[in-house]
C-alpha cells in the first residue's frame, strides 16, 4: 500500500528557508487523481492546512503563508517537497505530508507521514 | 475565512454514544471529514465526505452533516477511542482546506 515518509532538517536557524520531502512508496505520485499535501501542527496546538500539488504541477497554497511556501514535486524520484522562507519560532511545529483526494477540491487526507518534527532556533 | 468550531472536550463512559460537533456557516452544504490522533501519531480518516468511512475503520463511526453542524458519532465507546478528533472542510471561497479546533474525547 502507498507510504508516506518526510525528511529533512529538524533544526533551522531564524531567517532560513525550512526544507522537507516526502517520499512516496508503493504507488505512483503521477498516478493521477491524487493532490499531495503539506499540513502542519504546533506543538499541542490543532492542524493547519499548507498546501498541496498535483502531479501536473499545479499547487494551491494556504493564503496565511503563501508569500513563503512553495511546493514542487520531483516525479522521477517519486517525491514532492516543501520550502518555507524565512522562518521565525513560529514556524516550529511537526510537518506532515499527507495524500488528498476528491471528485473536487473537497479533498480528504487518507495516507499521512508519520511526521517530522522541525524547530526554528538559533 | 472560514472557521470551524469544535468543543474543546468531550467525556464519555465506555459502551456510551460519544457525539463530537463541528460548526461553521451552512457547513451542511460543505463534504465534512474527519480524522482521529492519537498521542504522537499522524491522523487517520474516520469518516468522508460527511458519513462515508474508509475501509478498516469500524462501523461504529459515523457521521452527519446539515444546517450549520457536521456530527461525528461515536458508538459503544472503547477506551482505545481515546484521541484527538478533527473535522476538515474545503473552503471554495478561497480555495483553503480548514481543519476544525479539535476535541479531545476522553473515555471515563
Amino acid at each position: 500500500q502507498v507510504q508516506l515518509q518526510e525528511s529533512g532538517p529538524g533544526l533551522v536557524k531564524p531567517s532560513q528557508t525550512l526544507s522537507l520531502t516526502c517520499t512516496v512508496s508503493g504507488g505512483s505520485i503521477s498516478s493521477g487523481g491524487y493532490y499531495w499535501s503539506w499540513i502542519r501542527q504546533h506543538p499541542g496546538k490543532g492542524l493547519e492546512w499548507i498546501g498541496y500539488i498535483y502531479y501536473s504541477g499545479s499547487t494551491y497554497y494556504n493564503p496565511s503563508l503563501k508569500s513563503r511556501v512553495t511546493i514542487s514535486v520531483d516525479t522521477s524520484k517519486n517525491q514532492f517537497s516543501l520550502k518555507l522562507s524565512s522562518v521565525t519560532a513560529a514556524d516550529t511545529a511537526v510537518y506532515y505530508c499527507a495524500r488528498g483526494w476528491g471528485s473536487t477540491l473537497s479533498l480528504a487526507f487518507d495516507i499521512w507521514g508519520q511526521g517530522t518534527m522541525v524547530t526554528v532556533s538559533s | 475565512s472560514y472557521v470551524l468550531t469544535q468543543p474543546p472536550s468531550v467525556s464519555v463512559a465506555p459502551g456510551q454514544t460519544a457525539r463530537i460537533t463541528c460548526g461553521g456557516n451552512n457547513i451542511g452544504s460543505k463534504s465534512v471529514h474527519w480524522y482521529q490522533q492519537k498521542p504522537g501519531q499522524a491522523p487517520v480518516l474516520v469518516v468522508y465526505d460527511d458519513s462515508d468511512r474508509p475501509s478498516g475503520i469500524p462501523e461504529r463511526f459515523s457521521g452527519s452533516n446539515s444546517g450549520n453542524t457536521a456530527t461525528l458519532t461515536i458508538s459503544r465507546v472503547e477506551a482505545g477511542d481515546e484521541a484527538d478528533y478533527y473535522c476538515q472542510v474545503w473552503d471554495s471561497s478561497s480555495d483553503h482546506q480548514v481543519f476544525g479546533t479539535g476535541t479531545k474525547v476522553t473515555v471515563l
